[in-house]
């Protein structure tokens, strides 16, 4: 079955860098791009980037130019997204997603929850 | 910058009622609109594509229409697993509408 496994909560000072996995199982990795969407506490969800499966294009929502990067990694089936210069208003669940044929997205990670607090 | 507007906010209706969630894009989108639930603590779920069609497993009584600017998401008959946060994205630039909360009156 198709899985979306992300990594551990992470807790991080202002000004650091944070890096979210996604470990994707049960199909055929480069067969679907795979997206980034976060969530603020209390909050809506806001699309981030997304990664294409070669891993050779990306593109990023305006919001986070400059500071964010999406990478995979095909020999483990991997997705991650990094993203620096944090700050309070970073505090939020990092979720990935698979794209489904540019439809939406049909299977979702469980959600990672980074905190910036000093 | 396409913007998507859901309304109402917050539905406040019973078990057995009908639901129904607007969606309206800030210009022409054509048919590429997309449908979640979300239930707290939990990530969100696909439930229609392509503004009316219902993705694997979802129940029939789950429907969606529209095109161009106006979309709607119709739960026919609420049952209480169905009250939760829907949102709509759009397919530019996968951004979400803001939400709307159903709740149990």
């Amino acid at each position: 079955q198709v899985q979306l496994m992300q990594s551990g909560a992470e807790v991080k000072k202002p000004g650091a860098s944070v890096r979210v996995f996604c470990k994707t199982s049960g199909y055929t990795f480069t067969s679907y791009s795979v997206h980034w969407v976060r969530q603020a506490p209390g909050q809506g969800l806001e699309w981030m980037g997304v990664i294409n499966p070669n891993g050779e294009n990306t593109i990023y929502a305006q919001k986070f130019q400059g500071r964010i990067s999406v990478k995979s990694d095909m020999s483990t089936s991997t997705v991650y997204v990094e993203l620096s210069s944090l700050r309070s208003e970073d505090t939020a669940v990092y979720f990935c997603a698979r794209d489904f044929y540019d439809r939406g997205f049909d299977y979702w990670g469980q959600g990672t929850l980074v905190t910036v607090s000093s | 910058e396409i913007v998507l507007t859901q309304s109402p906010a917050t539905l406040s209706l019973s078990p057995g009622e009908r639901a129904t969630f607007s969606c309206r894009a800030s210009q022409s989108i054509g048919s590429g609109l997309a449908w979640y639930q979300q239930k707290p603590g939990q990530a969100p779920r696909l439930l229609i594509y392509d503004s009316s069609n219902r993705a694997t497993g979802v129940p029939a009584t789950f429907s969606g229409s529209g095109s161009g600017t106006d979309f709607t998401l119709t739960i026919s008959s609420l049952e209480p697993e169905d009250f939760a946060v829907y949102y709509c994205q759009q397919r530019s630039y996968w951004r979400f509408g803001q939400g709307t909360r159903l709740e149990i009156k």
